[in-house]
């Protein structure tokens, strides 16, 4: 069975530092990876995925992500932050039927 | 173009009222998901649809719930006899086979 564990509920950091999201997934086939980000009262918005390729996927509002096999891992990263990218990112692995299976979530506090 | 919608965005009921949630997706889109969203549950996978058919319905919960899906397009999802731990935001999200999901900014659940 597939899973994905985000092992950090919060990460504060301040504007204008560099973050880094943590993913691990577990799967024992191929794998599609995800990130989504949802802010307040809002449905989820897609970030990036990695489907097949390069393993350094780059996405929206300067995100990015790398795909590590040896490792299990897509963490997500963004060299600066600001105050709007305040937010619950969710990694997620898709199976054969496209279903996502989300990690738990982490919630991005950018601190002024 | 338009987004996955849905209605209504919040819904309060009382203990035991069925409700009705609606869900319309991008036009053309042929998969079809529900997911709930609770504290200290993360986002489950609730029931997938491709077309009308529903060929993963592993994620409802109890006998309670249940959920349809007309003319390749809307879906609606059904609690019966609502319970105060049905609380919860619903999200729907759709997608074209084999293509990142697109998700709504769902209904907000409330039993009292």
């Amino acid at each position: 069975a597939q899973s994905v564990t985000q092992l950090d509920s919060q990460v504060p950091v301040f504007e204008e530092a560099p973050v880094e999201l943590r993913c691990n997934y577990s799967s024992s086939v191929s794998v599609y990876l995800f990130w989504y980000v949802q802010y307040p009262n809002q449905g989820l918005q897609l970030l990036l995925k990695y489907l097949s390729g390069s393993t350094l996927v780059k996405g929206i509002n300067g995100f990015e992500a790398e795909f590590n096999k040896s490792q299990t891992s897509f963490h997500l990263r963004k060299p600066s932050v600001h105050i709007s990218d305040t937010a619950e990112y969710f990694c997620a692995v898709s199976d054969a039927t496209n279903k996502l299976i989300f990690g738990t979530g982490t919630l991005l506090a950018v601190q002024p | 173009g338009a987004g996955v919608s849905q209605s209504p965005s919040n819904k309060v009921t009382e203990k035991g009222k069925d409700v009705e949630l609606r869900c319309d997706p991008i036009s053309g889109h042929t998969a079809l998901y529900w997911y709930r969203q609770s504290l200290g549950q993360g986002l489950e996978f609730l029931i997938y649809f491709q077309g009308n058919s529903a060929p993963d319905k592993s994620g409802l919960p109890s006998d309670r719930f249940s959920a349809e899906r007309t003319g390749g397009s809307v879906s609606t999802l059904t609690i019966q006899r609502t319970q105060q731990e049905d609380s919860a935001v619903y999200l729907c999200a759709s997608s074209p086979t084999n293509s990142p999901l697109h998700f709504g900014n769902g209904t907000r659940l409330t039993v009292t």
